[in-house]
């Protein structure tokens, strides 16, 4: 069975700070990561993922996140926040073998302060 | 590219009406899923279909909620009947093929009154 925890519904920063969303899963085998990000009255977006090969992972609008086994984390950082990032950020964890259904985080909203 | 097309995007029922979202994926996509979506939570699967065969249901429903996917093109996701607890975001996806990335529509936010 896989879960995530997404640590702070909320988070908010000030306009070019570091922005670290935090996510912890769980998973009976090999994970596949994700993050995704949710605009107002928007479907999900796929922001980046992690599946086997390199724990550093870029993404797009300059994201990146590093799975880090040892902890099962998968935080979510970019190292200067700009007003468009303001949005809902979902963190989900799949198995890396067979089905690929999404477990996804209950979200933490971004808030950039100007 | 076109990408996965929903509709309504919005519907507003009493309850114990019946209510139907339509979902479109994106052409050449042969799994498609329904995902429930409650205010401050993340997307939970409802259903995932693999061409035309529903071959996930287990979070389904079954005494209210149906699907189905002819032709393993567009799908509906019906309710009969609604209930306010139903009142939520449903999001459709879609993928080439399970196992790869998912492409999600904008949703359809249905409000139980």
């Amino acid at each position: 069975a896989q879960s995530v925890t997404q640590l702070g519904s909320h988070v908010s920063v000030s306009e070019g700070a570091l922005v670290l969303l935090r996510c912890n899963y769980s998973s009976s085998v090999p994970p596949y990561l994700f993050w995704y990000v949710q605009y107002p009255n928007q479907g999900l977006q796929l922001l980046l993922k992690y599946t086997t090969g390199a724990t550093l992972v870029k993404g797009i609008n300059g994201f990146e996140a590093e799975f880090k086994k040892s902890e099962t984390s998968f935080h979510l950082t970019k190292p200067s926040a700009h007003m468009s990032d303001a949005a809902e950020y979902f963190c989900a964890v799949s198995g890396a073998t067979g089905a690929n259904n999404l477990f996804f985080g209950t979200g933490t909203r971004l808030t950039v302060i100007p | 590219e076109a990408g996965v097309v929903q509709s309504p995007r919005y519907k507003i029922i009493e309850k114990k009406q019946p209510v139907a979202f339509w979902c479109n994926p994106i052409s050449g996509h042969n799994t498609l899923y329904w995902y429930l979506q409650n205010l401050g939570q993340g997307p939970e699967l409802l259903i995932r279909y693999e061409n035309e065969e529903a071959v996930d249901d287990s979070q389904l429903p079954k005494d209210r909620f149906s699907a189905e996917r002819l032709k393993g093109v567009d799908s509906t996701l019906k309710i009969q009947p609604a209930e306010l607890g139903d009142s939520a975001v449903y999001l459709c996806a879609s993928s080439l093929d399970a196992g790869d990335e998912q492409f999600f529509g904008p949703g359809t936010r249905l409000t139980v009154l």
